[in-house]
């Protein structure tokens, strides 16, 4: 069971470059979201999905856009790559209710040059 | 809006002395509280969890939370630490009628041999 899958784990891009980080669940929540993890910050939302064909913004969305078309996926884009979106991204996955706990992927570290 | 206060971004214990993690939580409407764990180059994993059933909340590997109303308090304790225990501490809230959470910005705690 991998539960919530993040690819790649690694990725150095130019400025202005766009790229998709990938984020795959095999848990079947309806509920997923992109987080990320900044030095002396914690975790702030950038994205989250309640259900396939549902998408709303979270504290820092600009820069980013996400989709849902199905249950298991849930891709982060970044249109135009500035290095302020240096960054580890955490995508997370839960059962619908705010009493549940999310399960994290293990990350993409990405550094914007 | 919720939000909670992690005081120390950087805690040290000997190993074998009681663990102390601070939480201080803002919420207009009855919380639900989490604490996580971040081990190195690794996603978050939930420690425990507060849902109003009891004020205190045991959770994996001997951590216990107590939710202290009149505080605005969610303190993580363990008795005895274990090198094993060194790692990146997160509180968090939950958005009330959704599955987002909004963390601290942590604590990092060393055990000393």
């Amino acid at each position: 069971n991998a539960g919530v899958t993040q690819t790649p784990k690694f990725q150095v891009l130019k400025t202005g470059q766009s790229m998709t980080l990938q984020c795959a669940q095999d848990m079947n929540h309806e509920y997923m979201s992109w987080y990320r993890q900044d030095p002396g910050m914690g975790l702030r939302l950038i994205h989250y999905s309640v259900g396939a064909g549902i998408t709303d913004q979270g504290e820092v969305p600009n820069g980013y856009n996400v989709s849902r078309s199905t249950t298991e996926d849930f891709p982060l884009r970044l249109l135009s790559a500035a290095p302020s979106q240096t960054s580890v991204y955490f995508c997370a996955a839960g059962e619908e209710g705010y009493n549940s706990p999310l399960h994290f992927g293990n990350g993409t570290r990405l550094t914007v040059t | 809006a919720q939000s909670v206060t992690q005081l120390g971004s950087h805690v040290s214990v000997s190993e074998g002395a009681l663990v102390l993690l601070r939480c201080n939580y803002s919420s207009s409407v009855p919380p639900y509280l989490f604490w996580y764990v971040q081990y190195p180059n690794q996603g978050l994993q939930l420690l425990l969890k507060y849902t109003s059933a009891a004020t205190l909340v045991k959770g994996i590997n001997d951590f216990e939370a107590e939710f202290k109303k009149s505080e605005t308090s969610f303190h993580l304790t363990k008795p005895s630490a274990h090198m094993s225990d060194a790692a990146e501490y997160f509180c968090a809230v939950s958005d009330a009628g959704a599955n987002n959470l909004f963390f601290g910005t942590g604590t990092r705690l060393t055990v000393i041999p």
